[in-house]
Parts: structure tokens; sequence; C-alpha cells
């Protein structure tokens, strides 16, 4: 099963406004990576948070990690149209190098 | 750089055939290339993992004798999946890790198979 869990599934917002995702996990990790998916296409990497990181920055978007919680969220702010596409978060785990990949999150921002 | 890329994009084949997928890294040599595979409105799964020279690791419930892997460089690794049947219908993708590298993985195009 997979191990992350992202809510919501799916988030419908207007141009302009910020979108928030939120992704659980389950075990020990190394750090956790949020990907971009276009419809049909392969994956973009956003950004990686190790796991003694609490928050990380990169243009629009901003991850915080939080292990206690066995949490993360991924905000991207000022969201354009482009930005529609599925969100997923993935954790490496302590135990290996494998990645699992959340259930992701379908964005949608109409113009 | 890091650029992975997938051959065929697309490929429809009848049911019993074996179909061959191909992950290269193009800028970079990748000591470790993943394969997943996502259906429809699901997230990806990792099926297996490939070494350069060694024999690939399969997560549980992947059949290794149908999902045949071959990573015989640090540039590409094969994924053919033998006697396709229509339920194998799904997007394939790899993702590669430069050699020395520590978290990130690069991810290819993805392959859409169907069987018919």
């Amino acid at each position: 099963s997979q191990q992350g869990e992202e809510d919501p599934q799916a988030l419908s917002i207007q141009e302009g406004e910020n979108a928030t995702m939120n992704c659980s996990y389950k075990t020990s990790i190394n750090n956790l990576q949020w990907y971009r998916q276009n419809s049909g296409r392969g994956l973009v990497h956003l950004i990686l948070i190790r796991s003694n990181e609490r928050e990380k920055h990169s243009g629009r978007l901003r991850v915080t990690l939080d292990t206690s919680k066995k949490s993360s969220s991924l905000l991207i702010t000022a969201s354009r149209a482009a930005d529609t596409a599925s969100y997923f978060c993935a954790t490496e785990e302590t135990s290996g190098s494998r990645l699992t990949f959340g259930e992701g999150t379908q964005l949608t921002v109409n113009p | 750089g890091a650029v992975v890329s997938q051959h065929p994009s697309r490929v429809i084949c009848k049911s019993g055939t074996s179909v061959k997928i191909e992950c290269r890294s193009l800028d970079f040599q990748a000591t470790t290339m993943f394969w997943y595979r996502q259906f429809p409105k699901q997230s990806l799964m990792l099926m297996a993992t490939s070494n350069e020279g060694s024999k690939a690791t399969y997560e549980q419930g992947v059949e290794k004798d149908k999902f045949l892997i071959n990573h015989a460089s640090l540039t590409l690794s094969t994924l053919t999946v033998t006697s396709a049947h229509p339920e194998d219908s799904s997007f394939y993708i790899c993702s590669a890790r430069i050699a020395g590298g520590i978290y990130e993985q690069y991810f290819g195009p993805g392959t859409r198979l169907t069987v018919t």
C-alpha cells in the first residue's frame, strides 16, 4: 500500500489564489520530495526537503516538514493556470533508497 | 541536464506478445534505475529497482518472470513485458539516479502500453 496519503484529492482554485496540499506518511524518512505531473506525462521534480529541515522555499513553492507528525505541506502561491497538474509527495525511507509515492492531489487553477 | 528518455512513448500490442521499453539517461551515468507503473488517476507504484550489472530487485507482488529488467549499461535499462495481457495496460515510467548521487531521481516521460 502507498505510504503517503495526500489531501485533498482534488483542489480547484482561481488564478492568483494560493494552493495548499498536504501529505502524511508512516515510516522514518531520509527526505520527502514533491513532484508534479501533467496529464499523461512524466514527473517533474519540484523540491526536496531533508528530514532535518523544517521549511524550504523555491520560487512560488513553499514546503514544510513536520517529522513529529509525519506530515508535509506544499504551498503554491499566486497560482497560475499553468500550475494545473497532479502533485505527488514521495518519501525516501531510511531503510533504503526507494521512493514511495502518495496518492496525489489534482490541482485545477481556473483562469 | 539530467534528462531521461523512454522509448517508445506509446505502444499497442496484441495479447500474448512481448513488449520492450527502453529507459536511457542521456547526459549522465545512472547506477540505479527504477521502474514504476501508474494506472489511470492513480499514483505511481514501484515495480523494481534496477542496478547496473546486477539482478533487479522486485517489489512484492511483481512477477519477475513477467516483467524482465535488464540494466546492461550505466545509461540504459530495459523493461520487457512478456506474454502481455490487457490488465498489463498501463503507464510505465522509469527514473534514474545519478551515479554517486544521493537523493534526486530523474523521471522519464513514460510509456503508454495498451494490450488488445
